[in-house]
């Protein structure tokens, strides 16, 4: 069974561009959750998907958005990058949700120049 | 307010050594406790799971505690080598939660030197 994936590993940006994460999750999977990590801090949460809809957000300013297809894939967009917005944005996916286990990419590096 | 604390933010030691991790948490109501580990530049991987009614779980070299009068859990690494240097996450789910409603701890940094 494959793994989450995520595309690109690797991207780099200049201020003011706007970029877009691709995120496949594991088959048959509904949830998909998307995460900011910077170095020396935690997972921040950014928002979660289960069956297309937006089910959660957080604490983050309207530039970062999303969206989920039917087949689950997910893509997560940032616009007007701020240099700030460098970060490793990781996906998860699980069955329904919840306390599930969640099963995470190897994540996008996003730099900002 | 859920919350998630760890302890210590990052620890060194020598392969072979044992150590612990700490994990206090506010969450409520409480439905399970999991940890991950993530090495650096990779999503993190679940090790275990702890449910209200379970004390104690192991994984290999690691084994997780779980004291839910106090709402503390460890995890204990025994026998360290060289590839448990990683980040540790404690997440504390509640009940009738949804993904993004679990509460992230900011992880201890592991590192193991030879």
């Amino acid at each position: 069974k494959a793994g989450v994936t995520q595309t690109p590993r690797y991207l780099i940006k200049t201020r003011g561009q706007q970029v877009t994460l691709s995120c496949s999750p594991i088959s048959g999977h509904r949830s998909v959750s998307w995460y900011q990590q910077t170095p020396g801090q935690g997972l921040q949460f950014l928002f979660e998907y289960f069956s297309e809809t937006q089910r959660n957000k957080g604490n983050f300013p309207g530039r970062f958005s999303g969206r989920q297809f039917s087949n689950s894939r997910s893509e997560m967009n940032v616009s007007t990058l701020e240099l700030g917005d460098s970060a490793l944005y990781l996906c998860a996916s699980s069955l329904l949700g919840g306390g599930e286990k969640l099963f995470f990419g190897s994540g996008t590096q996003l730099s900002v120049l | 307010k859920n919350q998630v604390e760890q302890s210590p933010q990052s620890l060194i030691i020598l392969e072979g050594k044992n150590c612990t991790l700490q994990c206090n948490y506010t969450v409520s109501p409480f439905s399970n406790l999991r940890w991950y580990k993530q090495d650096t530049g990779r999503g993190p991987v679940s090790l275990t799971i702890m449910t209200f009614s379970e004390n104690t779980k192991s994984n290999g070299r690691y084994t997780a505690t779980l004291d839910a009068d106090t709402k503390q859990s460890s995890l204990h690494i025994t026998a360290s080598q060289l590839s448990d240097s990683a980040s540790y996450i404690c997440v504390v789910s509640a009940e009738n939660t949804n993904a993004g409603k679990s509460t992230f701890g900011d992880g201890t940094t592991l590192t193991v030197k030879p």
